[in-house]
């Protein structure tokens, strides 16, 4: 199967937003209110940063939240920080007891 | 706090099997899924598979079928991922990551990582 689709990168300046689109289809994003974002710094195990399309994790900072329509999955962080630069991941169930990846995107500030 | 502490780095030739080993402690091993997430050099995040301890049931992604073998001993809370008929392809850092749910393998967020193994398949 396909990994889910997003941008290769984006990039912000400090205090600014920005949002991170994952496209899918109707057999995962589309059919499954179980969208998961993941951050990633060089070096490091993912972290889990929203879950459910839009939960967050304790002790994430609430600058992070999630949405979905239809089968597109975003994730926006307010008010950029040099901190948040990373490659973040989304992830979608896909029934069967499978789960899928985006392929990534690089977020870049500024 | 739930800890997964992953086996130390590999250096397989081609052709051969790796596998790599994932203890869990702190928290209940049995009912929650675990998860194999691999990624090659440079490259996303790709979920090979998971399974339920408690009940054994595994799942693969396609991908991987006939190739890989996820199994767990509860008596000592360590899943075990074995990759068979190795090739550089599959040169990459392997992670386990406990699911937050217990629920069916892959529908709940990977909440808790090991730190990773880089497996090296090179002649």
């Amino acid at each position: 199967q396909s990994a889910l689709t997003q941008p290769a990168s984006v990039s912000g300046s400090p205090g600014q937003s920005i949002t991170i689109s994952c496209t899918g289809t109707s057999s995962d994003v589309g059919g499954f209110n179980y969208v998961s974002w993941y951050q990633q710094h060089p070096g490091k195990a993912p972290k889990l940063m929203i879950y459910d399309v839009s939960d967050r994790p304790s002790g994430v900072s609430n600058r992070f939240s999630g949405s979905k329509s239809g089968n597109t999955a975003s994730l926006t962080i307010s008010e950029v920080q040099a901190e948040d630069e990373a490659d973040y991941y989304c992830s979608s169930y896909r029934g069967s007891s499978t789960l899928g990846f985006g392929g990534g995107t690089k977020l870049t500030v500024l | 706090q739930v800890q997964l502490v992953q086996s130390g780095a590999e250096v397989k030739k081609p052709g051969s099997s790796v596998k790599v080993s994932c203890k869990a402690s702190g928290g209940t091993f049995n009912s929650y899924p675990i998860s194999w997430v691999r990624q090659a050099p440079g490259q996303g995040l790709e979920w090979m598979g998971g399974i339920i301890p408690m009940f054994h049931i595994v799942n693969y992604a396609q991908n991987f079928q006939g190739r890989v073998t996820i199994t767990a001993d509860e008596s000592t809370s360590t899943a075990y991922m074995e990759l068979s008929s190795l090739r550089s392809e599959d040169t990459a850092v392997y992670y386990c990551a406990r699911e937050a749910r217990i629920a069916a393998v892959g529908s709940s967020p990977l909440g808790h990582w090991g730190q990773g193994t880089l497996v090296t398949v090179s002649s």
